[in-house]
């Protein structure tokens, strides 16, 4: 079952925060975050496997709520290339492969 | 750079025609996925190899789509009788790993059916 985004989309000035989330309503294993723009292929971002950890590297970062099924993105200071459409992609147990999510379209402006 | 390649990028067809497309992963990936995107949609998956085993085949898939990765290298996918519905970007992700590593994606296909 497709995990669901929140919000659908976001306007943001550049140097603003944004949080995306990401719902399922099956027990996961890991969730994968990937940002893609108009016209390109998907790119990685970061994993998250079970247990509750958080990443982050930069200025993005992650968490992972295993208990709850959700994960979420923080984008802190925007810079104008964060702009794209954010998926996440989950994987349950013994399910090897990624779903993704419905999307979050992010855009950034000067 | 070694990355995963597409071919074609884009492919214009008439109703009823087949169409072919082939995917390159990263050589030492033994893991290929092909997805399915439409616009404003996230990729949809269609199926899955290790190396040359299709372990997984989407239900959503008709019998009109098959796929290969002869000796678990290359793969293609093939669309027999293709339809309007199935004009969408057609994208291949490898990795090495199940779900420990990240994918990683081709450019895609492109493919409108007129």
């Amino acid at each position: 079952q497709q995990p669901v985004q929140s919000p659908q989309a976001v306007i943001l000035r550049e140097g603003e925060d944004a949080v995306i989330n990401c719902s399922s309503s099956k027990a996961l294993y890991s969730v994968h975050w990937y940002r893609q723009k108009h016209g390109e292929a998907p790119v990685f971002l970061m994993i998250l496997l079970k247990g509750g950890e958080q990443k982050g590297h930069d200025k993005i970062s992650a968490s992972f709520n295993e208990k709850k099924q959700q994960s979420s993105l923080y984008l802190t200071a925007s810079q104008l290339s964060y702009s794209g459409t954010y998926f996440c992609g989950t994987a349950g147990f013994g399910n090897e492969k990624l779903t993704f999510g419905t999307g979050t379209r992010l855009t950034i402006i000067p | 750079d070694t990355g995963v390649s597409q071919d074609p990028r884009h492919k214009i067809t008439k109703r009823g025609q087949n169409v072919t497309f082939r995917c390159d992963p990263i050589s030492e990936h033994n893991r290929l996925y092909w997805y399915r995107q439409t616009l404003g949609q996230g990729p949809e998956f269609l199926t899955y190899f290790q190396n040359e085993a299709q372990l997984e085949k989407s239900r959503l898939l008709s019998d009109r789509f098959s796929a290969e990765r002869p000796k678990g290298s290359f793969s293609t996918l093939e669309i027999q009788r293709t339809e309007q519905g199935d004009s969408a970007m057609y994208l291949c992700a490898s990795s090495s790993d199940w779900l420990r590593e990240k994918l990683f994606f081709g450019s895609g296909t492109q493919l409108s059916v007129l």
